[in-house]
């Protein structure tokens, strides 16, 4: 079993629609990633949060320490939005990523 | 200002050869951190240094290594290639570490023949 666990693995969205992606981890992370890798793989840093809801354009993260569990939300999802979608938190008093299998989310319009 | 740069962006290598790879990070970032993607085992943490130490280490055999510079340059080495080596190598620069955010290069592709 993955310390780090998405779902779903793969998303098919029609242009518009909401988008929700979560992300279950099972050790400790001080903080949590959510990565957007396109094709050709570069990475961008989407969000980085320890607590609570951040909020950037269409693109909402939230985490709940607690209950060891982040979402990933997109609102009026768009085909550019396709990508790969990665979650990763570093391993409690280490500087140790670890990452989910990654969501292949597919926009069409 | 500049983002995280990684050279080379693409590279072929025989079995048995060495390669290196560089990352210059985003500048004030003392932190680098790589990472290997394969389609098999998706991303997966190498090292991490720190102002020129190794903070942190992954579950890799020591035929991969890396340094980093005063100017928090870093290099890693991979001897004695292995056609399982073939992946793409991911940088990022952090300010202090995983715990701040994470800035990634395009990466360098690898392929053992």
């Amino acid at each position: 079993k993955n310390e780090v666990e998405q779902s779903p693995q793969n998303l098919t969205a029609q242009e518009g629609e909401f988008i929700t992606i979560n992300c279950s981890y099972s050790v400790g992370i001080s903080a949590l990633h959510w990565l957007q890798q396109h094709p050709g793989g570069g990475i961008v840093s989407l969000f980085m949060l320890s607590s609570g809801k951040k909020k950037h354009g269409r693109l909402i993260a939230t985490i709940n320490i607690q209950e060891k569990h982040s979402s990933l939300h997109i609102t009026a999802s768009h085909p550019r939005d396709s990508a790969v979608y990665i979650c990763a938190g570093p391993l409690y008093n280490t500087d140790k990523l670890i990452f989910g299998t990654g969501t292949r989310l597919q926009v069409f319009p | 200002k500049a983002g995280v740069t990684q050279t080379p962006r693409y590279l072929i290598k025989t079995r048995g050869q060495q390669v290196t790879l560089s990352c210059s990070p985003i500048s004030g970032h003392r932190s680098v951190s790589w990472y290997q993607q394969t389609p098999g085992q998706g991303l997966q943490f190498l090292f991490e240094y720190f102002s020129e130490t190794q903070r942190n280490k992954g579950n890799f055999p020591g035929r991969f290594s890396g340094r980093q510079f005063s100017n928090s340059r870093s290099e890693m080495n991979v001897s004695t290639l292995e056609l399982g080596d073939s992946a793409l190598y991911l940088c990022a620069s952090s300010l202090v570490g995983a715990s701040t955010e994470a800035f990634f290069g395009q990466g360098t592709r690898l392929t053992v023949v």
